[in-house]
């Protein structure tokens, strides 16, 4: 099974600075096939559902705004919000879509400063 | 609009049963593999179940293997997870979630449906 484990827990950043959230996985999601990285990010609001951010580790879902970016491959991925706004104050996760059983990281709560 | 509504949670007494359903509407739910994850109260996500297009195909996380039931009724654009056995630590909000294949991201989710198992 795939442990995918996220860090910080959590981050206060001042409105308008940079956040970044790292996620690790216990094996690389990396399929040579197609050369995809299987991960996702999502973001969650209290009260709300997960809201699908990123896929293919890179690839921004409509309508998410471009102050959200995914990077990385293989086995470590970072999340990146640009310009912190205060509708982005959510828990954040990062999912493996690489191998059942699917997994999640637990999740990082981005507050501001 | 895309959406999917979960309905069946309650309150159930230690290895009871329970019955969620998800209603799913504006897509064509019969071309989508179907999902059930949960969520502790103030803990993180734990994907429970997956189901292929046409319920030929099941997944499950272990800790429910041989409680749990996922199934579909494509022509009732319906999902369901019938839960027996139910322990303490099932208690969760139980979300649906859409999947276009088996190995892809979770794009619409539903605002899920609360169990508690406790006596």
């Amino acid at each position: 099974d795939i442990v995918m484990t996220q860090s910080p827990d959590s981050l206060a950043v001042s409105l308008g600075e940079r956040a970044t959230i790292n996620c690790k996985s216990s094996q690389s999601v990396l399929y040579s096939s197609n050369n995809n990285n299987y991960l996702a990010w999502y973001q969650q609001k209290p009260g709300q559902p997960p809201k699908l951010l990123i896929y293919w580790a890179s690839t921004r879902e409509s309508g998410v705004p471009d102050r959200f970016s995914g990077s990385g491959s293989g086995t470590d991925f970072t999340l990146t919000i640009s310009s912190l706004q205060a509708e982005d104050v959510a828990v954040y996760y990062c999912q493996q879509y690489y191998s059942t059983p699917l997994s999640f990281g637990g999740g990082t709560k981005v507050e501001i400063k | 609009e895309v959406q999917v509504v979960e309905s069946g949670g309650g309150l159930v007494q230690p290895g009871g049963s329970l019955r969620l359903s998800c209603a799913a509407s504006g897509f064509t739910f019969s071309s989508y593999w179907m999902s059930w994850v949960r969520q502790a109260p103030g803990k993180g996500l734990e994907w429970v179940a997956n189901i292929k297009r046409d319920g030929s195909v099941k997944y499950y996380v272990d800790s429910v293997k041989g409680r749990f039931t996922i199934s579909r009724d494509n022509a009732r654009n319906s999902l369901f997870l019938q839960m027996n056995s139910l322990r303490a630590e099932d208690t969760a909000v139980y979300h649906c979630a859409r999947g276009w294949e088996l190995l892809w991201p979770f794009d619409i989710w539903g605002q899920g449906t609360v169990v508690t198992v406790s006596s």
